[in-house]
């Protein structure tokens, strides 16, 4: 079974400045997805960014980009020239690739607050 | 392109009563999710539907949980008898078939155990 561990509860940064937000896996397998999504207080799940795995090259969506270390199984977002349209619950999934079965995993994420 | 629809957006029950979501997945995602988010903690899959074929419901507690989704395009999550650590919110997610398309998720539905 795979296990996302998000081990930031909180962090909080000034408007403009960059935030990189901390996500470790595990998993046996060697061909999954990594994905980071936003939850804002309206509940909704939405999708900031995906890596797949057996890309090297780390993915970017304009001001979000992510370092990805499969060996160290590390999957940590940057958000860069943050706003105050940010702050929200910050999730890591994970999703396996085999089976059909592909269901999130998700970690108990970091709640991201932008000061103004 | 509509969204997922999920209803009610908020339910309160007392315990040991019964209560049901809906679910209306994006127009043909064959591919459908019920998660369960309890407060401050990251949603956990219960129940994943390819049309109306469950494909993994490994973590869905059968003994009061179940779930439809007879046509193969909107689906019901049902809890009887709810227990107080069923309060959480239940997100439903639809996808295309195929392992390279993302889950679009609904709002959600608010449920309350008194």
């Amino acid at each position: 079974a795979q296990t996302v561990t998000q081990s930031q509860p909180e962090m909080s940064v000034q408007e403009a400045e960059t935030v990189t937000l901390s996500c470790t896996y595990d998993t046996s397998e060697s061909n999954y997805y990594l994905f980071w999504y936003k939850q804002p207080p309206s509940r909704q799940m939405i999708l900031v960014i995906r890596q797949e795995a057996y890309k090297q090259q780390n993915a970017t969506e304009n001001r979000f980009s992510v370092n990805f270390q499969k060996a160290a199984k590390s999957f940590s977002l940057k958000i860069s020239d943050s706003q105050l349209g940010d702050t929200a619950m910050y999730f890591c999934a994970f999703r396996g690739r085999g089976g059909g079965a592909d269901g999130l995993t998700f970690g108990k994420g970091t709640h991201l607050i932008i000061q103004p | 392109e509509a969204g997922v629809a999920q209803s009610p957006r908020y339910k309160i029950i007392e315990k040991r009563q019964s209560v049901a979501f809906w679910c209306n997945p994006i127009s043909g995602h064959a591919t459908l999710y019920w998660y369960q988010q309890i407060l401050g903690q990251g949603p956990k899959l219960l129940i994943q539907f390819q049309n109306n074929g469950v494909v993994d419901d490994s973590q869905l507690p059968k003994d009061r949980f179940s779930a439809e989704r007879l046509k193969g395009v909107d689906s019901t999550l049902k809890i009887q008898p709810a227990k107080l650590e069923d309060s959480a919110v239940y997100l439903c997610a639809s996808s295309l078939s195929g392992d390279r398309q993302p889950q679009h998720f609904g709002d959600g539905t608010r449920l309350s155990i008194l």
